[in-house]
């Protein structure tokens, strides 16, 4: 069945930092993939998403791209930022299933 | 804010005992979702419901089960608690019942069984 594998946490970085967490998914067909972000004490929310081979997704610094020949939706950023700590789920769905499949999620922690 | 409200936010009781979790879709969604999210299991997908016909089951454990009312709004119902159903219940809505559509999540209901 379809299912997604991040890295595991936690990642500490030190603010300015770059940063990546891996995300790579098993699906048949062709799914949408997703980044969520859970911060402390909320919901999640959708930070960017893809729905094709090669698409960049991006938002508030955030990218990833799709790339089908790895099953891979890496997240990237540039400088993070200490209010850039927060939990980060990678996510798929496909067009004909109904419900989303999330990855166990990567605890990011960004000091000062 | 998503647009998705969740009551009560946070939840405490007993084992043995029943509750009714409450969620409110985005405006205009037609499709809702329940997650659970505890520590030790992550992000469980348990049961999705499309125009008020059940769509999609997951994870979902005989004891739950839930429904959409004509208004959209849906309702988990937990029943026969045990310690272990304390985790966070998240609610989720989307537009559609299926295809490339994101979902929009509530705050979450903290549950807490003691």
């Amino acid at each position: 069945g379809d299912s997604v594998t991040q890295m595991e946490g936690p990642v500490t970085l030190s603010e300015e930092a770059f940063l990546t967490i891996n995300c790579t998914y098993t699906a048949t067909g062709y799914p949408s993939l997703f980044w969520y972000v859970q911060y402390p004490g909320e919901g999640l929310q959708l930070l960017l998403k893809a729905t094709k081979a090669d698409d960049k997704g991006s938002n508030k610094g955030f990218e990833a791209t799709y790339r089908k020949e790895t099953t891979s939706f890496h997240l990237e950023k540039g400088s993070v930022q200490v209010s850039d700590s927060a939990v980060y789920f990678c996510a798929l769905s496909r067009w004909n299933n109904n419900d989303m499949r999330f990855g166990a999620g990567t605890r990011l922690t960004v000091k000062p | 804010d998503s647009g998705v409200t969740q009551t009560p936010k946070h939840l405490i009781t007993a084992t043995g005992q029943r509750v009714t979790l409450r969620c409110s879709p985005r405006s205009g969604d037609l499709s809702v979702y329940w997650y659970q999210q505890s520590l030790d299991q992550g992000l469980q997908f348990l049961i999705q419901y499309y125009n008020g016909e059940e769509r999609a089951k997951g994870n979902i454990l005989e004891r739950f089960s839930a429904q959409q009312f004509p208004d959209l709004h849906s309702e988990l119902n937990l029943s026969s608690l045990e310690l272990g159903d304390s985790a966070l219940y998240f609610c989720a809505s989307s537009t559609r019942g299926s295809g490339h559509n994101e979902q929009f999540f509530g705050p979450g209901t903290r549950l807490t069984v003691l």
